[in-house]
């Protein structure tokens, strides 16, 4: 089993629909979890990140984590095409530096206008 | 500001042939990561510099790999005789350490690499 499991999709939803992506982990020892955004031949860059358990909104963005479930989830309300993109959700043990990130494979979402 | 800068941004090599990959990191982030991302594997740690600290190498596929940052700042990824299974984006990030600067990692574009 891997650390970290994420449904690769395809996502396709129409403009303004709510989009809930999701990932599921083993390890109970990681404390920050991250979602990025990677578009075609970019680099990923971070959208959020969420310590612990709880919930974390940043303007259409809210990132869910229940480590009771070992479960994040991030939500985009009122999508828009420029939301189409690959979303990668990552995790560490400390944010220090000094500890990799282990990534999902990332989910391929397509907002249709 | 400038970001993470990556060269080359394409690489095409043969089979059994070295390569190098460069990683110019964001002036003044003392911690840069090298991670690789094929096709079905998603992105996969390699190394990890911090500072003047040895680096963490646990991510290194095989001793063909290899890594350095001289100065503290630029990196050189190698990878010896290369194989076609090597072929895959190779992704340099760079952050500041400590309170809430770990986790935020800057990525470069990448290079893409095709080993034939």
């Amino acid at each position: 089993q891997k650390e970290v499991e994420q449904d690769p999709g395809p996502l396709s939803v129409p403009e303004g629909a709510i989009v809930s992506l999701n990932c599921t982990y083993s390890n109970s020892a990681f404390q920050y979890f991250m979602w990025y955004r990677q578009y075609s031949r970019k680099g990923p860059e971070l959208l959020m990140y969420t310590y612990s358990s709880g919930n974390k909104e940043d303007g259409r963005f809210t990132a869910q984590v229940d480590k009771s479930s070992k479960y994040i989830s991030l939500f985009i309300r009122d999508s828009q095409p420029s939301d189409s993109a690959t979303y990668l959700c990552a995790m560490s043990r400390s944010q220090g530096g000094s500890e990799k990130l282990v990534f999902g494979k990332g989910t391929k979402l397509t907002v249709n206008p | 500001g400038a970001g993470v800068s990556q060269s080359p941004s394409n690489k095409v090599t043969e089979k059994g042939k070295d390569v190098e990959l460069r990683c110019d990191p964001i002036s003044g982030h003392t911690a840069l990561y090298w991670y690789r991302q094929s096709l079905g594997q998603g992105l996969e740690f390699l190394i990890y510099f911090q500072g003047n600290s040895a680096p963490d190498k646990s991510g290194l596929p095989s001793d063909r790999f290899s890594a350095e940052r001289t100065g503290g700042s630029v990196s050189t990824l190698t990878i010896q005789r290369t194989q076609q299974e090597d072929s895959a984006v190779y992704l340099c990030a760079s952050s500041l350490p400590g309170t809430s600067g770990g986790v935020t990692q800057y990525f470069g574009p990448g290079t893409r690499l095709l080993v034939l």
